[in-house]
């Protein structure tokens, strides 16, 4: 059974690019949750995702904006990259206790 | 203030070593308590789910939370190198939007 999938792994983008991240929940699971984790720092929420609709957003910008498909799988995308979105980015789809995380995609901003 | 405060480390201790890690909080609203552990270069994993206050246990690890103290708690008994990782907690009020602490870094030498 596959737990929660991310791509891509990595990526270097310019600032003023745009950027779209995808992930796959796991099986069984149909909430999806994005957030951002700085170095060093603990995840923050971006934003989370419930029958296709946004149902409830953190403090980022609108610059931060998602999609959940039929299928439950879910797209971050960013636009304008700032030097400071420079971050590991983390699916998290919900089971019955706390969330399971994808290995992230690490957005590096230059 | 942060809504949720956790003591960066890094923590080094032998092997075999109980581990004491913590977290304070400031929104009384919080009702469900996690831990979680994460390696490096990959996502968080959950440890531990507590509802309300109390003591739950799970192999070598016990939380704590004490929420008239706002305060929560996470015991590893022997200690082992594997165990060398970021703990982070992270508490919600039942919503969508967990908040995490900024993790705490251990070290378990052999």
């Amino acid at each position: 059974d596959a737990g929660v999938t991310q791509s891509p792994t990595h990526l270097i983008k310019t600032r003023g690019q745009q950027v779209t991240l995808r992930c796959s929940p796991k099986s069984g699971h149909d909430t999806v949750s994005w957030y951002q984790q700085a170095l060093g720092q603990g995840p923050q929420f971006i934003f989370q995702y419930y029958e296709e609709e946004e149902r409830q957003r953190g403090n980022f910008p609108d610059r931060f904006s998602g999609h959940q498909f039929p299928n439950y799988s879910s797209e971050l995308n960013v636009n304008a990259l700032l030097l400071g979105d420079s971050a590991l980015y983390l699916c998290a789809s919900r089971a019955n206790y706390g969330y399971t995380f994808g290995s992230g995609t690490r957005l590096t901003v230059v | 203030q942060k809504e949720v405060e956790q003591d960066p480390g890094p923590l080094s201790v032998p092997e075999g070593a109980i581990v004491s890690l913590n977290c304070t909080y400031s929104n009384s609203a919080f009702q469900y308590f996690m831990w979680y552990r994460q390696y490096s270069r990959k996502g968080p994993e959950l440890l531990m789910y507590t509802y309300s206050s109390g003591n739950k246990e799970d192999g070598r690890f016990t939380a704590q939370v004490d929420k008239s103290s706002k305060y929560i708690s996470l015991f590893i008994r022997d200690s082992q190198p594997s165990d060398s990782a970021t703990y982070l907690c992270a508490m919600n009020t039942g919503g969508f939007k967990t908040i995490f602490g900024a993790g705490t870094r251990l070290f378990v030498k052999a």
